[in-house]
């Protein structure tokens, strides 16, 4: 059965360090979103992609945070300078026409 | 982006038992209503989905029951488990998936 993947599971880092975390999406899918949850706390909507850029974007969401689609497969987030509030579980989502959405398991972020 | 409510926030079962967890929606502009299931340290996960069109949707023991009259869908999971215990969330389809505070579900022995 098709899933999401992401990679790495867990990723520890120094406090302003830049970080990417990636992501599979289903292959035939053309949706594509990152969530976080902060431990604890309910899981928040961050970004969603489609057709090469940005289609929405919450306010957690700003300078320090960017997505790419590198190729056909991949879709990164990429967080510039690290604070110790973006600790959290990360969740890439893909969906094929955004009736349903497939998650990864997450990254979980820790920022020392 | 359309909402839904869902209630109860909690919910303790014994096992065996019935679960049942509610939503109510505004409008029926987007026809289809995902319910998705996340463990603790999991990512959520689809867990069964319906069209208003069709009144209820069983999966094992898992079922939605809609009623487009009274705008609400609710979930039933049927001999509840231990293993059923988790956060469970209702949305509408055709939008980003918004995650409320869900329902957490205890299944006790």
């Amino acid at each position: 059965e098709p899933e999401v993947t992401q990679t790495p599971s867990h990723q520890v880092t120094q406090m302003g360090q830049e970080v990417i975390l990636r992501c599979v999406p289903i292959s035939n899918h053309l949706y594509f979103y990152w969530y976080r949850q902060i431990l604890g706390q309910k899981v928040e909507f961050l970004v969603s992609f489609y057709n090469n850029e940005i289609s929405e974007k919450s306010e957690i969401f700003d300078d320090q945070f960017s997505v790419e689609r590198p190729d056909g497969s991949n879709f990164t987030l990429k967080i510039r300078s690290t604070k110790l509030e973006d600790s959290a579980m990360y969740f890439c989502a893909s969906s094929e026409d955004r009736t349903e959405a497939f998650f990864g398991q997450g990254t979980r972020l820790t920022v020392v | 982006q359309q909402q839904v409510k869902q209630s109860p926030q909690s919910l303790i079962v014994q096992k065996g038992g019935i679960s049942i967890i509610n939503c109510a929606y505004e409008n029926t502009a987007f026809d289809y209503f995902p319910w998705y299931q996340q463990f603790p340290g999991k990512g959520p996960a689809l867990l069964i989905a319906i069209r208003p069109d069709v009144s209820e949707k069983k999966e094992g023991r898992f079922t939605i029951s809609f009623n487009k009259s009274a705008k609400q869908f609710s979930l039933h999971i049927m001999d509840s488990q231990p293993g059923d215990s988790a956060t469970y969330f209702c949305d509408r389809g055709y939008q980003k998936v918004t995650f409320g505070i869900g329902t957490k579900l205890q299944v006790i022995p």
